[in-house]
């Protein structure tokens, strides 16, 4: 299996609601990502978990509360949004190997197709 | 973008023809790579460069990398219509932080 999935794939909320957005990997990955995709902007980076730990968090507010329940899992979790957090938010994959010996190999992310998200 | 910047913008070619872009970066790195996005959709990696290497081939694919000037390239030769996309390099610190250009989007024309 080398694919990431994410559900739902379009989600409408209002600005009082709660959701969650989620993603599911079994490629064996040791990291998993959250990005957020404006249009016609790149990918921004909001949070990195690493061996189900948080290890980057972007200075995200905190109406965007991920979790990682176990090494296939993550969620973002999403409460009192506001309009301007309409965007596509992509999860991503990578091997992660923390053993510095293998650092020299490929850690590439591998993307799902995204949710894309409308607060109203 | 949080890294850096892509130029062009956009970019319209025949089929055929040869297509490049290019990616500045801020800081340095462990390597670059390079994404494609399909309208909307999830990225693709495409190929990696380590910073130790100049230059990359994969298929249609070539990639440069310049560290002293933090910049790199993208050459797809003899285009197709299947290549209208979008165009990310993403630079990759400290393993696990990966951050991405502005973009260059990408038409082929049939």
């Amino acid at each position: 299996d080398t694919e990431v999935t994410q559900t739902p794939k379009h989600l409408v909320m209002g600005m009082t609601n709660k959701k969650s957005l989620k993603c599911e990997q079994h490629m064996g990955h040791r990291a998993m990502y959250w990005y957020k995709q404006k249009a016609k902007k790149p990918p921004e980076l909001m949070f990195v978990y690493s061996y189900e730990k948080l290890s980057i968090n972007e200075s995200v507010p905190s109406r965007f509360s991920p979790e990682c329940p176990n090494s296939s899992l993550l969620n973002l979790h999403l409460h009192a949004l506001q309009p301007e957090d309409s965007a596509l938010y992509l999860c991503a994959s990578s091997q992660g190997l923390k053993d510095r010996a293998n650092r020299s190999g490929a850690n590439v992310l591998t993307f799902g197709a995204g949710s894309r998200l409308t607060v109203l | 973008s949080q890294q850096g910047e892509e130029d062009p913008q956009a970019l319209s070619i025949q089929e055929g023809e040869n297509a490049t872009m290019n990616c500045s970066y801020k800081t340095s790195i462990n390597n670059l790579q390079w994404y494609r996005q399909n309208s909307g959709r999830g990225l693709v990696h495409l190929i990696l460069i380590r910073s130790n290497e100049r230059e990359k081939h994969s298929g249609r694919l070539r990639v440069t990398l310049d560290t002293s000037k933090k910049s790199s390239s993208l050459l797809i030769t003899a285009s197709r219509a299947a290549d209208t996309a979008s165009y990310f390099c993403a630079t990759n610190h400290n393993f696990n932080k990966f951050y991405f250009g502005s973009g260059t989007k990408l038409n082929v024309k049939p």
